[in-house]
């Protein structure tokens, strides 16, 4: 079990640029989330997903947005990247809402 | 205002020593607590999780207690080890309900030979 991916692992981007994330598990697990990992702030809550077919807001979700396109994946677009966006993005995946989550390798971007 | 905090932010220390990371946490009402270790460069693993009525939980090396009295969670590492280097990071659960995960910002514990 390769568990969850990210693509791309690193991506530079100009202001105003769009691009889009991808997430996948492979251990049918039900809920999926996007973070991200800024120094001396901890892992932010971005969206998340509770199960199929549901997208929720989490606590920094402006200037984003997720689609669940399956059971498996669950991709992030940033529709104009802002330099403030310049970040480590994680996905995580749980069994259920709020069990052990598991996460992704990260993508490292960097906002020009 | 729920709030999730860590210290040391930062802890250096001798291969073989024992350490103890804290974590106090204002969540309320809570659910469970949970430590992961984070790798430089990777994402975190989860290392133990204790709910309510749990006031210690081992892994290995790692030994997590916790007093939901005094809202307070350590993570106890014996007999450190190279592979230790890593951030740890406390996750506090609050009861049912969106965006009820409180994350700390870590602490970020560095093993020297």
């Amino acid at each position: 079990n390769a568990g969850v991916t990210q693509t791309p692992k690193f991506q530079v981007l100009k202001t105003g640029q769009s691009m889009t994330l991808q997430c996948a598990q492979d251990m049918n697990h039900n809920s999926m989330y996007w973070y991200r990992q800024d120094p001396g702030m901890g892992l932010r809550l971005i969206y998340y997903s509770a199960s199929e077919g549901t997208t929720d807001k989490g606590e920094v979700p402006n200037g984003y947005n997720v689609s669940r396109l399956n059971k498996r994946e669950f991709s992030l677009r940033l529709e104009s990247a802002a330099p403030s966006q310049t970040s480590v993005y994680f996905c995580a995946s749980s069994s259920q809402y709020q069990e052990t989550q598991y996460f992704g390798p990260g993508t490292r971007l960097l906002v020009l | 205002k729920n709030q999730v905090e860590q210290s040391p932010q930062s802890l250096i220390i001798l291969e073989g020593k024992n350490c103890t990371l804290q974590c106090n946490y204002t969540v309320s009402p809570f659910s469970n607590l949970r430590w992961y270790k984070q790798d430089t460069g990777r994402g975190p693993v989860s290392l133990t999780i204790m709910t309510f009525s749990e006031n210690t939980k081992s892994n290995g090396r790692y030994t997590a207690t916790l007093d939901a009295d005094t809202k307070q969670s350590s993570l106890h590492i014996t007999a450190s080890q190279l592979s230790d280097s890593a951030s740890y990071i406390c996750v506090v659960t609050g009861k049912a309900g969106a965006n009820n995960l409180f994350f700390g910002t870590g602490t970020r514990l560095t093993v020297i030979p």
